[in-house]
């Protein structure tokens, strides 16, 4: 069935590298594209989003690119601190029902 | 200015009694969503509401489970004859109108259940 992935579980990085994290989604009539932050214990955090009819924007510290040749997703955090360590994922949001699907989620590490 | 509000954010319950999640939605916002996560897992689509309107309840289970949200009130995600799987954290969403049009959807913080 179609779903939206992401290309690794685990990320690890060193504080204040550039983290990038991936997305694949599979169904090309996906329209709107949300990047969720969820830590321990807690519902995901809205991070930012981009619609179909861009492919990148920028929030602060953060950038998402979107591919729709190769429906790609990725999101890009820049000088990555402690307080990034979280689960993230990506979600689509398909027109016709205007339910967000969401993908299994990559496991950042920030290591100090 | 409340974010979407869940209660009760942790129940335990017995191998067949109910579950009673409650869900009130940010000021303004008329659409909702249930979700469900099971541990290191993503989060699964159940039910997707409006006002006194159930809009697509593709991912919710064909038993024991129903949603509702009335014209006055708190959405309400009702688990009856609870088992051991149903054990999972249930997240609440809301926007203000269809995803599709790109309003942003925001979650609570959660109600995570336990079935012992």
């Amino acid at each position: 069935g179609e779903s939206v992935g992401l290309h690794l579980p685990t990320l690890s990085v060193q504080e204040g590298d550039n983290s990038i994290i991936n997305c694949a989604y599979s169904n090309s009539a996906s329209d709107y594209f949300i990047w969720y932050k969820q830590e321990s214990g807690k519902g995901p955090q809205f991070i930012i989003d981009i619609r179909s009819n861009m492919d990148k924007r920028q929030g602060q510290r953060v950038t998402v690119l979107l591919n729709k040749t190769v429906k790609h997703l990725s999101l890009q955090i820049a000088a990555t601190q402690p307080g990034d360590s979280a689960v993230y994922f990506c979600a689509e949001v398909r027109d016709q029902g205007g339910k967000l699907i969401f993908g299994q989620g990559t496991e950042l590490s920030v290591k100090p | 200015n409340a974010g979407v509000m869940q209660n009760p954010r942790h129940l335990v319950r017995r191998r067949g009694q109910e579950a009673r999640l409650r869900c009130s939605p940010m000021k303004g916002h008329s659409h909702v969503y249930w979700y469900r996560q099971l541990p290191e897992e993503g989060l699964k689509f159940m039910v997707y509401l409006q006002k006194e309107n159930i809009i697509d309840e593709s991912g919710m289970p064909k038993e024991r489970f129903s949603a509702e949200f009335p014209k006055e009130g708190p959405s309400i995600l009702r688990i009856q004859q609870v088992v051991r799987g149903d054990s999972a954290a249930y997240f609440c969403a809301s926007t203000m109108a269809r995803a599709s049009s790109g309003n942003t959807i925001y979650f609570g913080e959660g109600s995570w259940l336990t079935v012992v």
